[in-house]
């Protein structure tokens, strides 16, 4: 089955650039989607389709996707930005949905 | 307002059977598959099963396969998981989350999800 892997953790400074990876074997010709879950809530759809962004979710959230990575990046990161990310996609060898582990993003 | 509402969950002893329910709102819910994803304590999403729009095509997780059913009433505008065979590891919060675009299952992202429903399989 079709696995992502993204770090457990990612420390960043308010006001600095946070990174999250996801990684899969070719993942850049797959549909990545993030979301974002603060403790108690539940999930919220911040990327989809690689780089789109829901409306109401801030600019300062983009994302990529190419090769074996993709990547979340989030700019002039807040104080609220912080919870646990996770990337998504659909295996179509399989006909799951597959998320990564989650990364906990903290903002020192 | 697009809406889901989860219930149906609770305590169950191992080998035991609940069902849960989703109710939809805000939205022409038999045009989007739909999916259950759960959430054990403390750890990540992992997603469980999902229907098409009309019902008619399922897709389990293998940890699942065999032991969950997953149904939806278009007429009622709900989504129901049903689970059999329970297991002490199948403890988790259960979220119904609704795909981004209509049609049937696939590539696109979950856009609205419910407040989640808490199962506890102990003894």
């Amino acid at each position: 089955s079709y696995v992502l892997t993204q770090p457990p953790s990612v420390s960043v400074a308010p006001g600095k650039t946070a990174r999250i990876t996801c990684g899969g074997n070719n993942i850049g010709s797959k549909s990545v989607h993030w979301y974002q879950q603060k403790p108690g809530q539940a999930p919220v759809l911040v990327i989809y389709y690689d780089s789109d962004r829901p409306s109401g979710i801030p600019e300062r959230f983009s994302g990529s996707n190419s090769g074996n990575t993709a990547t979340l990046t989030i700019s002039r990161v807040e104080a609220g930005d912080e919870a646990d990310y996770y990337c998504q996609v659909w295996d179509s060898s399989s006909d799951h949905k597959v998320f990564g582990g989650g990364t906990k993003l903290t903002v020192l | 307002e697009v809406q889901l509402l989860e219930s149906g969950g609770g305590l169950v002893q191992p080998g035991g059977s609940l069902r849960l329910s989703c109710a939809a709102s805000g939205f022409t819910f038999s045009s989007y598959a739909m999916s259950w994803v759960r959430q054990a304590p403390g750890k990540g999403l992992e997603w469980v099963s999902a229907i098409s729009g009309s019902g008619g095509s399922t897709y389990y997780a293998d940890s699942v396969k065999g032991r969950f059913t997953i149904s939806r009433d278009n007429s009622k505008n709900t989504l129901y998981l049903q689970m059999n065979s329970l297991r002490a590891e199948d403890t988790a919060v259960y979220y119904c989350a609704k795909e981004a675009v209509a049609g049937t299952v696939g590539q696109h992202a979950f856009d609205i999800w419910g407040q989640g429903t808490m199962v506890t399989v102990s003894s």
